[in-house]
């Protein structure tokens, strides 16, 4: 089967401008996860979604990062505007169902913001 | 809060020695536990997690509640075992993970 795709691979922006990540689950997988990995970190959950639906987005910052998977399967995470503490790969993982099937990891999105 | 934490950055074992990579977790009540490794140019992947009871690749990891532990083992290190080794945790109604900053194992020749 076809792995989580993401999109773009690398990202160099300016403080304070704003980027877009994308991510497409592997096929048929309701559940989808964006996590913040800083370097030297585990990743961190960003949000995860229920097929359009949020679940969780208690470790959001919903100040500038928003995220959406309108038709319950592609995804995208935006910042806006980018802090310099933004610099992170952003991993995007899906999984079958919620609880009893393992999460699958693309190859993230490594940010750096100048 | 639930919390886990690996005390090494960093762990070099020669080939064919045993290999434990340390995981502490923090949770008040039943977690989930689980072993992900990411090898050199490649995606985070899941090895073993503590319901499975199943040995990956030589690898295995009991789930201790008494000392909050998970720790991953190998009796005989191979040269290929040499990746970043993050521990995670899922509890209660959460589904998503929380990870450990992870231990870099290199296994010498």
């Amino acid at each position: 089967e076809a792995g989580v795709a993401q999109s773009p691979r690398y990202k160099i922006i300016e403080k304070r401008q704003s980027v877009a990540f994308w991510c497409n689950p592997i096929s048929g997988h309701a559940t989808l996860y964006w996590y913040q990995q800083i370097l030297g970190q585990g990743p961190k959950l960003l949000i995860q979604f229920q097929n359009n639906g949020v679940v969780d987005d208690s470790q959001l910052p919903k100040d500038r990062f928003s995220a959406e998977r309108l038709k319950g399967v592609d995804s995208t995470l935006k910042i806006q505007p980018a802090k310099l503490e933004d610099s992170a790969v952003y991993l995007c993982a899906s999984s079958l169902d919620r609880r009893n099937q393992p999460q699958h990891f693309g190859d993230g999105t490594r940010l750096s913001i100048l | 809060a639930q919390r886990v934490t690996q005390p090494e950055k960093l762990l070099s074992v020669f080939k064919g020695a045993p290999v434990e990579l340390k995981c502490n977790y923090s949770y008040s009540g039943s977690p989930e536990l689980f072993w992900y490794v990411q090898y050199s140019r490649q995606r985070l992947q899941l090895l073993l997690r503590h319901i499975s009871r199943e040995s990956i690749k030589g690898f295995t990891a009991d789930l201790n509640k008494g000392e909050t532990s998970f720790h991953l083992k190998k009796p005989f290190a191979q040269e290929e075992d040499s990746a970043m080794y993050y521990c995670a945790l899922r509890g209660g109604g959460a589904d998503g993970l929380t990870f450990g900053k992870g231990t870099h194992l290199i296994i010498q020749p």
